[in-house]
C-alpha cells in the first residue's frame, strides 16, 4: 500500500483554540485526500475532502490545506470544542482505484 | 450516503479457529472494501471485494488466510482463518459512495 503518516500521534488543546494537525503523503500521483474523524468504538467519520487541483478547502470550522510540491497535507479545526476529542486520519486515494490508504492518525484531546 | 452493518459487533475466538465477518450495505455498491485496524493503530487496507470476481488483495494479505466473498452488490463476508492472538484487531467494512467512503462501525475481534 502506499505511505501515508502523520507527524504528530498526540496533540492537546486547550478549549476554543485552533487545532492543526498534519500528514505526509508519499504519492505524488495522489489526486483525492480524505481527513476522517474516529471516535472511541466507532468507524472512521468524514470530516472534509480536498482534490489535488485544490490547495485549500474550508468546511464548517475545519479547513484543509494541500501543498502538492511537499506533499503535504494539514487539517486546521477552528475554536477546538471537547466534542473534536478523537483520533483523526488523513487518507489519500492513489486513482488506482476507489480504495484509500490510511496515515497513522493523530489524537486529540481537547482541554476544558 | 451509504449504511454499513457489520456482525458481529466484536467476539472472542480461541486460537486456531475461524470467524466470519459479515457487512451488508443499504445500497447497491460495486466495490467493497476491508480494513484491519490494529489497537492504537490506523487502518490498513486488506482486500477490494469486487461482485462477480475474486478479491485483490494487498501485500502482505493472503486469501488463504482471509478469504472473501461477495455474492451480491449489497453483501460481502471477510473471514479470519486459523487465528493466532496477532490477528486481535478491529476488522472494517468500507464502500465508496461516489465522493466519500463510508466505513461500518467495525467488528473487534480478540483472539486467546
Amino acid at each position: 500500500g502506499e505511505s501515508v503518516g502523520l507527524h504528530l500521534p498526540t496533540l492537546s488543546v486547550q478549549e476554543g483554540d485552533n487545532s492543526i494537525i498534519n500528514c505526509a503523503y508519499s504519492n505524488s500521483a495522489s489526486d483525492y485526500f480524505i481527513w476522517y474523524k474516529q471516535e472511541s468504538g466507532k468507524g472512521p467519520q468524514f470530516i472534509i475532502d480536498i482534490r489535488s487541483n485544490m490547495d485549500k478547502r474550508q468546511g464548517q470550522r475545519v479547513t484543509v490545506l494541500l501543498n502538492k510540491t511537499v506533499k503535504h497535507l494539514s487539517l486546521q479545526i477552528a475554536a477546538t470544542q471537547p466534542g473534536d476529542s478523537a483520533v483523526y486520519f488523513c487518507a489519500e486515494n492513489p486513482q488506482t482505484g476507489n480504495q484509500f490508504y490510511f496515515g497513522t492518525g493523530t489524537s486529540l484531546t481537547v482541554i476544558p | 450516503s451509504a449504511v454499513i452493518s457489520q456482525k458481529p459487533s466484536r467476539d472472542i475466538c480461541q486460537r486456531g479457529t475461524s470467524l466470519t465477518i459479515q457487512c451488508q450495505v443499504d445500497s447497491q455498491v460495486t466495490m467493497m472494501f476491508w480494513y484491519r485496524q490494529q489497537p492504537g493503530q490506523s487502518l490498513t487496507l486488506i482486500a477490494t471485494a469486487n461482485q462477480g470476481s475474486e478479491a485483490t488483495y494487498e501485500s502482505g494479505f493472503v486469501i488463504d488466510k482471509f478469504p472473501i466473498s461477495r455474492p451480491n452488490l449489497t453483501f460481502s463476508t471477510l473471514t479470519v482463518s486459523n487465528m493466532s492472538p496477532e490477528d486481535s484487531s478491529i476488522y472494517l467494512c468500507s464502500v465508496w459512495g461516489g465522493t466519500e467512503a463510508f466505513f461500518g462501525q467495525g467488528t473487534r475481534l480478540t483472539v486467546v
